[in-house]
């Protein structure tokens, strides 16, 4: 079966520190890979998506992923972090079945929360 | 641009009490979704749409009940509301798989 694991939680970090937050997957077939952030009471909102071509991918708000088919791993980074960055991020797969792809399965999710 | 619109934004229920959410979308997208979101636990997707007048069941499809009459309408209806339906609820919409999923603001339904 598919599905989708985010292996952390929850991530605190300090303003201005780096930060990546990690995710890997399982498919048997090929893969769109998402990262989504929800910011408290808010909705779902894409970061960065990855379909095709370059592995690395880069999103809004200076997020970027790496797409690591060897290691199905869609890990999602940013060099210096906010306080306005502390939300929640999943990340998702839809699979690719050639002609038609599946639904969006979500990871758990990873709390980001930056302090000053 | 509305995008993906909800109603109620808020719901408290009394158990055993009916209520349909409605999803709105202004963006002629094919697909349409219900997720419902629980702490430590995801998105669950609950049921879903490929088109007008089709529905089929996602992951946790039980006590629900969805219609897709219009296009650009998806909702989501609860017979006889429970106490492990208190979830936040949100609706998703997409044109074609490669662009992902435009979400709604969700409703927070608390049922007692």
């Amino acid at each position: 079966a598919q599905s989708v694991t985010q292996l952390d939680s929850q991530v605190p970090v300090f303003e201005e520190a780096p930060v990546e937050l990690r995710c890997n997957y399982s498919s048997s077939v090929s893969v769109y890979l998402f990262w989504y952030v929800q910011y408290p009471n808010q909705g779902l909102q894409l970061l960065l998506k990855y379909l095709s071509g370059s592995t690395l991918v880069k999103g809004i708000n200076g997020f970027e992923a790496e797409f690591n088919k060897s290691q199905t791993s869609f890990h999602l980074r940013k060099p210096s972090v906010h306080i306005s960055d502390t939300a929640e991020y999943f990340c998702a797969v839809r699979l690719n079945y050639g002609g038609s792809q599946g639904n969006l399965i979500f990871g758990k999710g990873t709390k980001l929360s930056v302090k000053p | 641009n509305a995008g993906v619109t909800q109603t109620p934004k808020f719901r408290v229920l009394k158990t055993g009490q009916s209520m349909t959410l409605l999803c709105a979308q202004d963006m002629n997208h094919e697909y349409m979704y219900w997720y419902r979101q629980d702490p430590g636990m995801g998105l669950r997707l609950i049921h879903y749409s490929v088109g007008e007048g089709t529905t089929a069941k996602g992951e946790v499809p039980d006590g629900y009940n969805v219609s897709r009459l219009k296009k650009q309408n998806f909702l989501l209806g609860l017979e006889s509301a429970a106490p492990s339906q208190t979830s936040v609820y949100f609706c998703a919409s997409s044109y074609t798989g490669t662009n992902g999923y435009t979400f709604g603001s969700g409703t927070r339904l608390t049922v007692v």
